[in-house]
């Protein structure tokens, strides 16, 4: 059962374009939303992340939208660059009664191109 | 500044053989985690242990064994190698599993383990 749903699998963005990876999740109690992103041959890293009581965080060209209504929450990567080409994973996590594990999407692989 | 150590990177298996991946941290975190990588499934929890002393179940246990062995070390054994066990494993650990400061996991750089 998939608790994180994310999509696309795989993205392709030009060099300066807006890059968007979306997750959905079921699990109303999960109260933390991580994005971690991983190079090839490496272990992920924690990127961006987002708790329930704001709508937006940003950090830099990275953005996190969330939607607590709809239960969605996204990535934003401004002004995307070749070296943002990595896989995506956003997460949940609830943090009380869900015994603090974090449950991770499936992935996105994006490729930034000049 | 180590972070998580993992050994070996690369392995080789027949089906059936045994083997252990260590797993070291240096941070002083209590929560130790261990995580097979396949394409399309994303992460997904074998066990973890939330403090020295303590392991539980993760989400797909079958196959596996571990120990905590002390704070730093936490082993992931796999006593009769299947096929179905090719993949990339990650150990991770945290802080703590406690409260509203659990969020950020610290991963390893991976074992690539294939089983022929």
């Amino acid at each position: 059962q998939q608790q994180v749903k994310q999509s696309p699998q795989s993205l392709i963005v030009q060099k300066g374009g807006i890059s968007i990876i979306n997750c959905a999740y079921e699990n109303t109690a999960f109260d933390y939303f991580p994005w971690y992103q991983q190079f090839p041959g490496k272990g992920p890293a924690l990127l961006i992340a987002i708790r329930p009581d704001v709508s937006e965080k940003k950090e830099g060209r990275f953005t996190i939208s969330f939607n607590k209504s709809a239960k969605q929450f996204s990535l934003h990567i401004m002004d995307s660059q070749p070296g943002d080409s990595a896989t995506y994973f956003c997460a949940a996590l609830a943090s009380t009664g869900g015994g603090n594990k974090l449950t991770f999407g499936t992935g996105t692989q994006l490729k930034v191109e000049l | 500044n180590a972070g998580v150590t993992q050994t070996p990177k690369f392995q080789v298996l027949k089906t059936g053989q045994s083997m252990t991946l260590q797993c070291a941290q240096d941070m002083n975190h209590n929560s130790m985690y261990w995580y097979r990588q396949d394409p399309g499934m994303g992460l997904r929890l074998i066990y973890y242990s939330a403090s020295e002393g303590t392991t539980d179940k993760g989400e797909v246990p079958n196959g596996y064994n571990v120990s905590r062995l002390n704070k730093r070390e936490f082993s992931l054994r796999l006593e009769s190698a299947a096929p179905s066990q090719t993949s990339v494993y990650f150990c991770a650990s945290s802080e703590s599993m406690t409260g509203r400061h659990t969020g950020e996991l610290f991963f390893g750089e991976g074992s690539r383990l294939t089983v022929l």
